[in-house]
């Protein structure tokens, strides 16, 4: 079974700019989240969805947002990009509600100029 | 908020010694998940082990275990025989026990995390 894809892997943007990162999770996972990774704050959570609905959101501004579509793939924008927003985005997908093991992709690593 | 603490930003072993990373965390809730990941470098994150809390018996995976002390909000992780294979950083999470809802679904709670050097 093929693991959890994120496309792109690397992407270089311009501060202003908005960008789309992609997460295509395990064939028959219906839940994907997403964490933003960077050396100064860690690992922190940005969104779940399933089933096509955001069911938890963490705390990030509404620059950054996400959807599901109905064959579970999932996409997160970040509009008005700033430097701080440079990060490696990881998504991870699940079975959905009673599990609770998440696996993860290898990450999408955006740099903002 | 629950909060993840890991204590030791770096660790080193040598190759088919033991060694324990620490990890304490700060909940309120009585029932939840932890969780050890490893993320070897630009390599993606994989799942290493994980604990349920109503479970007393500290879980096992091969050379992987840990030491789960819920009354003292620590759950440690401890490689036996390290192997090269083994560097990598090394994150606690935490997770709670998602119900319909509520507002805890797909989080992961991740601690700093801690580098984990092997010498052959």
């Amino acid at each position: 079974k093929a693991g959890v894809t994120q496309t792109p892997r690397y992407l270089i943007k311009t501060r202003g700019q908005q960008v789309t990162l992609s997460c295509s999770p395990i064939s028959g996972h219906r839940s994907v989240s997403w964490y933003q990774q960077t050396p100064g704050q860690g690992l922190q959570f940005l969104f779940e969805y399933f089933s096509e609905t955001q069911r938890n959101k963490g705390n990030f501004p509404g620059r950054f947002s996400g959807r599901q579509f109905s064959n579970s793939r999932s996409e997160m924008n970040v509009s008005t990009l700033e430097l701080g927003d440079s990060a490696l985005y990881l998504c991870a997908s699940s079975l959905g509600d009673d599990t609770y093991e998440q696996y993860f992709g290898p990450g999408t690593r955006l740099t903002v100029t | 908020a629950q909060t993840v603490t890991q204590s030791q930003p770096e660790m080193s072993v040598q190759e088919a010694e033991t060694v324990t990373l620490s990890c304490t965390y700060d909940t309120s809730e009585s029932d939840y998940y932890l969780f050890w990941y490893k993320q070897p470098p630009s390599r993606q994150m994989i799942l290493v082990i994980r604990q349920e809390a109503y479970k007393q018996q500290n879980a096992t995976e091969n050379r992987f275990s840990v030491n789960f002390q819920k009354a003292a909000k620590s759950f440690s992780l401890k490689i036996s025989d390290s192997q090269l294979g083994d560097a990598a950083m090394y994150f606690c999470a935490y997770r709670r026990i998602p119900y319909a809802g509520g507002t805890s679904y797909g989080k992961l709670t991740f601690g700093q995390g801690t580098i984990l050097t092997v010498h052959p």
